[in-house]
């Protein structure tokens, strides 16, 4: 499968800061990276998909002027959580879409995540 | 229509004996379905995943059953251990879109 990197793994910063996250693809090119949010013990929610040159899209109910993503390579995503508060405390993740050899769809493989706390 | 209903919440297995992990989904546009494993501070791990077109899928311990007709698959865990206890997550997705979760089941084996 695919190898997939997140820095830092952990942060915590103040609240009213900004926080990057970064996501990188290390051994396929990544033209479309998933950002999800998992709160503890639920599930993981799609917060949105990034797109190497172009925009991301963002899911409903998500906030775009505060989660910014960048994708100006086809190695590396970035999530920005501006002004973050207590309630953007979460176990960030990033996916990679990858078509190996064994399946004829995409299959995804995740990253290790970030967790950020927010005081 | 786009969710994916997991059950149980959590599960409590003897060691060597059977997990079983049960999914269902209404939306008949899904065609991928796979599990996925995640230990705690974590992030999720590709166990083993399916396609419509077959009803049953083995790969080392970890089985998926799925039954089409119902809108079901399951993950069935044989010899269960100690190392697997985890949360699982079955997913789908209708092609090469993002996937859609269930909530997840907490796994514990015990010796």
């Amino acid at each position: 499968g695919a190898v997939v990197s997140q820095h830092p793994s952990r942060v915590i910063c103040k609240s009213g800061t900004s926080v990057k996250i970064e996501c990188r693809s290390l051994d396929f090119q990544a033209t479309t990276m998933f950002w999800y949010r998992q709160f503890p013990k639920k599930s993981l929610m799609l917060m949105a998909t990034s797109n190497e040159g172009s925009k991301a899209t963002y899911e409903q109910g998500v906030e775009k002027d505060k989660f910014l993503i960048n994708h100006a390579s086809l190695t590396l995503s970035t999530l920005t959580v501006t002004s973050a508060h207590p309630e953007d405390s979460s176990f960030y993740i990033c996916s990679l879409p990858v078509r190996t050899s064994r399946e004829l769809y995409n299959e995804q493989f995740f990253g290790p995540g970030t967790r950020l706390t927010v005081l | 229509q786009q969710q994916v209903k997991q059950s149980p919440q959590s599960l409590i297995v003897q060691k060597g004996g059977i997990s079983i992990i049960n999914c269902a989904y209404e939306n008949t546009a899904f065609d991928y379905f796979p599990w996925y494993q995640q230990f705690p501070g974590k992030g999720p791990a590709l166990l083993i995943a399916i396609r419509p077109d077959v009803s049953e899928k083995k790969e080392g311990r970890f089985t998926i059953s799925f039954n089409k007709s119902a809108k079901q698959f399951s993950l069935h865990i044989m010899d269960s251990q100690p190392g697997d206890s985890a949360t699982y997550f079955c997913a789908a997705s209708p092609g090469n879109t993002p996937l859609v979760f269930g909530k997840g089941t907490r796994l514990s084996v015990i010796a």
